[in-house]
């Protein structure tokens, strides 16, 4: 079974440039979340979409990051323009529905803000 | 609010020896409670769940946690450790009731050493 995939892996931009992150979930999952990870902290949920409707945005910047879900499949997360304290590795994980079922993880893309 | 602490940032332990990684919440009601580990430039992966039921839960690689709910705890437990075990390892609660934030919240992580 494939996993979640992201790209790109690493991303180095200045700041206030523009930057998106693609994910395309484990096939069938219909829930899909983009968590931030920023170094020596865990993971905090940016946003969770259930097929393309967005559950929960409660924590996403929304000043400066955007995200979508068209279909219900691939999903892509933006930040416009960055800022330096937006370096982290930015994660993107499936799960099939429901409170009680464990996420699947990509490998992650860390972004640096220069 | 709910919360997730994991006290420790680093837990040593020599290889053959039991080890605990310590996990304490706070949520509303019972919650769903998570163990995932992350090794070196690698995602998150899952290890184990408590939904409901026997309050001592077995996951993947030997690795096992005990929910007790007096003390909101979930410790996640090996018998034998081994060197391999050497990652992150994070902590994720998620409340149980409808209404109100239902967001996955995931601790620090801590840092298992396991020597040789």
């Amino acid at each position: 079974e494939a996993g979640v995939a992201q790209s790109p892996r690493y991303k180095i931009i200045e700041k206030r440039q523009s930057v998106a992150f693609w994910c395309n979930p484990i096939s069938g999952h219909a829930t899909l979340y983009w968590y931030q990870q920023i170094l020596g902290q865990g993971p905090k949920l940016l946003i969770q979409f259930q097929n393309n409707g967005v559950v929960d945005d409660s924590q996403l910047p929304k000043d400066r990051f955007s995200a979508e879900r068209l279909k219900g499949v691939d999903s892509t997360l933006k930040i416009q323009p960055a800022k330096l304290e937006d370096s982290a590795v930015y994660l993107c994980a499936s799960s099939l529905r429901g409170r009680n079922t464990e996420a699947f993880f990509g490998q992650g893309t860390r972004l640096t803000v220069v | 609010a709910q919360s997730v602490a994991q006290p420790e940032d680093q837990v040593n332990v020599a290889e053959g020896n039991p080890l605990t990684v310590k996990c304490t919440y706070s949520v509303s009601g019972n919650p769903y409670l998570f163990w995932y580990v992350q090794y070196p430039n690698r995602g998150l992966q899952f290890l184990l769940k408590y939904i409901t039921g026997d309050n001592l839960v077995k996951g993947s690689y030997g690795f096992e946690a005990e929910f007790n709910k007096s003390q909101t705890s979930f410790h996640l437990k090996k018998p034998s450790a081994l060197v391999s075990d050497s990652a992150l390892y994070f902590c994720a609660v998620r409340p149980r009731a409808s209404g109100g934030s239902y967001i996955p919240t995931f601790g620090r992580g801590t840092s298992l050493i396991v020597h040789p």
